[in-house]
């Protein structure tokens, strides 16, 4: 199985900040990877997919790169209602995995 | 815009089965090419993939929940459904039900609001 493991777990930052999260596959995914936010009781939604491509009504703000094992999310200048947890997910084998989350907190 | 929900019991005793159901509206299940998804997150914990159902039947499970997952189609009621038997404390968990499609590579585009369900006698 493939492990997914993101970095921080938690980050601490303010509105008009540039933020990067960053995921590690535990072996070679190609562009496998998707990103998702997810809000206290909501379900995640979808941010960016196949590494870089960002998902139809997502703020341009929001940007992912990366390939192989190591991945990044980037939000370039945060906004007040993007404070919430991030998860990459893997789609190149399955059982497909999600990492751990980083939980994006207002500094 | 296609829309799913979630429904069954929100308690479950230890050693029985959970089932849940997971209706689709504002598509038809059956127009094939998705992969009709179950995904659990344990309390302030992260997220785990537990299967899926594709097109004509086939389905995949998470090999650590193999031996206890079974899901279903039932495109007359356009839902799809999760049965896990023996559970234990440690499946106390929200459920979500997610469609997956392929967008260069599997994306899950479209989640039910997820449900409670704990395990406790």
């Amino acid at each position: 199985d493939i492990q997914m493991t993101q970095s921080p777990s938690s980050l601490s930052a303010s509105v008009g900040d540039r933020v990067t999260i960053t995921c590690r596959a535990s072996q070679s995914i190609s562009s496998y990877l998707n990103w998702y936010q997810q809000k206290p009781g909501k379900a995640p939604k979808l941010l960016i997919y196949a590494a870089s491509y960002l998902q139809s009504g997502v703020p341009s703000r929001f940007s992912g790169s990366g390939s192989g094992t190591d991945f990044t999310l980037t939000i370039s200048s945060l906004q007040p209602e993007d404070f919430a947890t991030y998860y990459c997910q893997q789609s190149y084998s399955t059982p497909y995995s999600f990492g751990q989350g980083t939980k994006l907190e207002i500094k | 815009q296609v829309q799913l929900q979630e429904s069954g019991p929100g308690l479950v005793k230890p050693s029985q089965t959970l089932s849940l159901t997971c209706t689709v509206s504002g598509g038809s299940i059956s127009s094939g090419g998705y992969y009709w998804s179950w995904i659990r997150q344990h309390p302030g914990k992260g997220l785990e993939w537990i299967g899926y159902i594709y097109d004509s039947g086939s389905t995949y499970y998470n090999p650590s929940l193999k031996s206890r997952v079974t899901i279903s189609v039932d495109t007359s009621k356009n839902q799809f459904s999760l049965k896990l038997s023996s559970m234990t404390a440690a499946d106390t968990a929200v459920y979500y039900c997610a469609r997956g499609v392929v967008t260069i590579i599997v994306v899950f585009d479209n989640w039910g609001q997820g449900t409670l369900v704990t395990v406790s006698s």
